[in-house]
């Protein structure tokens, strides 16, 4: 039983548009949400976190947005960039568990 | 200066051997973490240790056995190794419930 879903295996965009990446969840005692960034061969990045008490979160480029209503999370990014191309993985935790539970990931193309 | 360090980065090995992958970070965290991906690419946690004691411990085979002889250290011991342990296994850490910082990641085959 999945908890976490990301649809999407994979995305294209071209450089400078935006890239938007879904993720959704069916536990409701989820309160932390994140997005990690992975290239091959390496480990997953933290790339952003948003805290289930804002439905906003802004780095730069980078702005996820979660809609609590639809257990609903997605990260925007940009303009996007080639270097952006990677694998996306959603993940979230119980806050007293620390625990995170990921989503399959996406795979983000980004062509110059 | 590498966060999370873990070793060997690539594992072979026969089996029904008994194998250990390292791992330790630098970031003062007190939770550890083991996580598994699969062939599909999903990215699973096995094991939680915070201030060396386990905290989390999903259904996994007891032929895997974490062990922390401190906050900094978390390695994972896996006896008689099948086919289906082949996997890329990443180590992380995190404050208790903070984001939790992963290793490079080791690719074991069991051949």
């Amino acid at each position: 039983d999945q908890q976490v879903k990301q649809n999407s295996p994979s995305l294209s965009v071209q450089e400078g548009r935006i890239s938007i990446l879904n993720c959704d969840y069916t536990n409701s005692m989820f309160d932390y949400f994140l997005w990690y960034k992975k290239y091959p061969a390496e480990g997953p990045t933290f790339l952003i976190s948003i805290s289930s008490i804002k439905d906003k979160n802004e780095d730069g480029r980078f702005t996820v947005f979660l809609n609590k209503s639809a257990k609903h999370l997605s990260l925007h990014i940009v303009p996007s960039q080639p270097g952006d191309s990677a694998v996306y993985f959603c993940a979230a935790s119980e806050s007293n568990t620390g625990k995170l539970i990921f989503g399959q990931g996406t795979t983000l193309q980004v062509k110059p | 200066d590498t966060a999370v360090s873990q070793t060997p980065k690539y594992l072979v090995t026969q089996m029904g051997n008994d194998k250990s992958i390292k791992c330790e970070q630098n970031l003062g965290h007190d939770t550890m973490y083991w996580y598994k991906q699969d062939s599909k690419k999903f990215l699973k946690i096995m094991f939680s240790y915070n201030n060396k004691e386990l905290i989390i411990n999903e259904t996994v085979p007891n032929r895997f056995s974490p062990k922390s002889p401190d906050k900094a250290h978390l390695n994972l011991h896996i006896n008689s190794l099948e086919l289906g342990d082949s996997a890329v296994y990443f180590c992380a850490s995190s404050l208790r419930t903070g984001k939790a910082f992963f290793g490079q990641g080791t690719r074991l085959t069991v051949v």
